[in-house]
């Protein structure tokens, strides 16, 4: 079947640690997409691909970086200079140019500072 | 620009009661409108959309919502909620003419009591 896969589900950083969690899509999807969700603040973009080898910044890229080396994959590096890491990030995906017909979600992965 | 306005962070009914969930937005562009729901620790799934076709939309599990654009507005309906209708609900814009880049709302969290 076709979707989104995140992983890991869960991640543990420790202060000052880089940590990259994975997206991988297999719906040929064009853009791609990373979301932070915090309690009552909704779904904030963090960055966002609609071709391989391009990206650009969201609402709160700043401590965040990605790559898009292949279609099907968009990793997110959560880096040292993210103060508050804590929050759950979900990746998601559209066919470029038809976002109006909805995207795709993965299951997320909650990352936690410790 | 556009933006979307969740006018309730909280919804209670008691199950067998209809479901009102509101959602207003706004848009320079003709919009796309979705509702998500989300249980806890999950991804995002689609519940319906509404891209310029009939103003009614029907969604999966028995819900509905209606494209108001006198009111901008976008209410997402359910005649009679179950238990397993409690989740967060989101609902997001995105505008033909944009960059379908969306816009969410900061969500709904719907509570049912038996």
């Amino acid at each position: 079947d076709g979707g989104i896969t995140q992983s890991p589900k869960y991640l543990f950083r420790k202060e000052g640690q880089n940590v990259t969690l994975s997206c991988e899509q297999n719906l040929n999807h064009d853009a791609m997409y990373w979301y932070r969700q915090d309690p009552g603040q909704g779904l904030r973009l963090i960055y966002y691909s609609q071709i391989v080898n391009d990206f650009q910044k969201g609402d709160i890229a700043e401590g965040y970086s990605v790559s898009r080396e292949k279609k099907e994959s968009f990793p997110l590096t959560v880096t040292s200079a993210q103060k508050n890491p804590t929050a759950f990030y979900l990746c998601a995906s559209s066919m470029e140019g038809q976002g109006a017909y909805g995207y795709t979600f993965g299951s997320g992965t909650r990352l936690t500072v410790v | 620009a556009q933006s979307v306005t969740q006018l309730d962070s909280h919804v209670s009914v008691s199950e067998g009661t209809p479901v009102l969930l509101r959602c207003n937005y706004s848009s320079s562009y003709s919009p796309s409108l979705f509702w998500y729901v989300q249980h806890p620790n999950k991804g995002l799934q689609l519940l319906l959309k509404y891209t310029s076709a009939a103003t009614l939309v029907k969604g999966i599990n028995g819900f509905e919502a209606e494209f108001k654009k006198s009111e901008t507005s976008f209410h997402l309906t359910k005649p009679s909620a179950h238990m397993s209708d409690a989740a967060e609900y989101f609902c997001v814009v995105t505008a033909s003419g944009g960059s379908y880049i969306p816009t969410f709302g900061r969500g709904t969290s719907l509570i049912v009591h038996p």
